[in-house]
């Protein structure tokens, strides 16, 4: 199984702080990655897939990039309704994974 | 609007069953891959299952293989979870989600708003 390793596991910022959070997996898996952003109490909604295509609707101070192992979610400029946590899923094979969850906090 | 309703959570003891529903609005349901992801409480998303639009190709978590079955009837744009010899461990939120497009790659969006299972004596 391929596992999925977030870094850091939280990260205090301030509004209009540009973050940067890292996924890293256990194998090659080209640039099938997706990230999603889970608010308390709400279902995940998906931000970014491809590894650095931006979902419809998603506002574009949200940027991905990476490939291979080694990629990465930006958030330029944070807003208050950014603080949430952070998770990646890859899906190069089965059984998909999803990263531990980075969690952004207010600084 | 695309909408996901899950159903079916309650309290059981282990090795009891029980049966999700995923009732789905707002698209052809038979053409979507559809996704059960659950999360244990205060913890991170943990893939279950998935299925494909026509029911007859399915995967699943090493955790569940064997225990649970997803399944779906596109006449009734549900989707289901049957879950048996239920654990403690398999204490969580269950979410269902659509696969975002037809083709490409498997990414979720959007979810339901999750269905509570509680495993305990």
């Amino acid at each position: 199984d391929i596992q999925m390793t977030q870094s850091p596991s939280s990260v205090s910022a301030s509004v209009g702080d540009s973050v940067t959070i890292t996924c890293r997996a256990s194998q090659g898996i080209s640039r099938w990655l997706a990230w999603y952003q889970q608010k308390p109490g709400k279902a995940p909604k998906l931000l970014i897939y491809d590894a650095s295509t931006l979902q419809s609707g998603v506002p574009s101070r949200f940027s991905g990039s990476g490939s291979g192992t080694a990629f990465a979610l930006t958030i330029s400029s944070l807003q208050p309704e950014d603080f949430a946590t952070y998770y990646c899923q890859h899906d190069n094979s089965f059984p998909l994974t999803f990263g531990g969850g980075t969690k952004v906090e207010i600084k | 609007e695309v909408q996901l309703l899950e159903s079916g959570g309650g309290l059981v003891q282990p090795g009891e069953s029980l049966r999700l529903s995923c009732a789905a609005s707002g698209f052809t349901f038979s053409s979507y891959v559809m996704t059960w992801v659950r999360q244990a409480p205060g913890k991170g998303l943990k893939w279950v299952s998935i299925i494909n639009g026509g029911g007859d190709i399915t995967y699943y978590a090493d955790s569940v293989k064997g225990r649970f079955t997803i399944s779906r009837d596109n006449s009734k744009n549900t989707l289901y979870l049957q879950m048996n010899s239920l654990r403690a461990e398999d204490t969580a939120l269950y979410y269902c989600a659509k696969k975002v497009t037809i083709a490409g790659h498997n990414w979720f969006d959007p979810w339901g708003q999750g269905t509570l299972v509680t495993v305990s004596s």
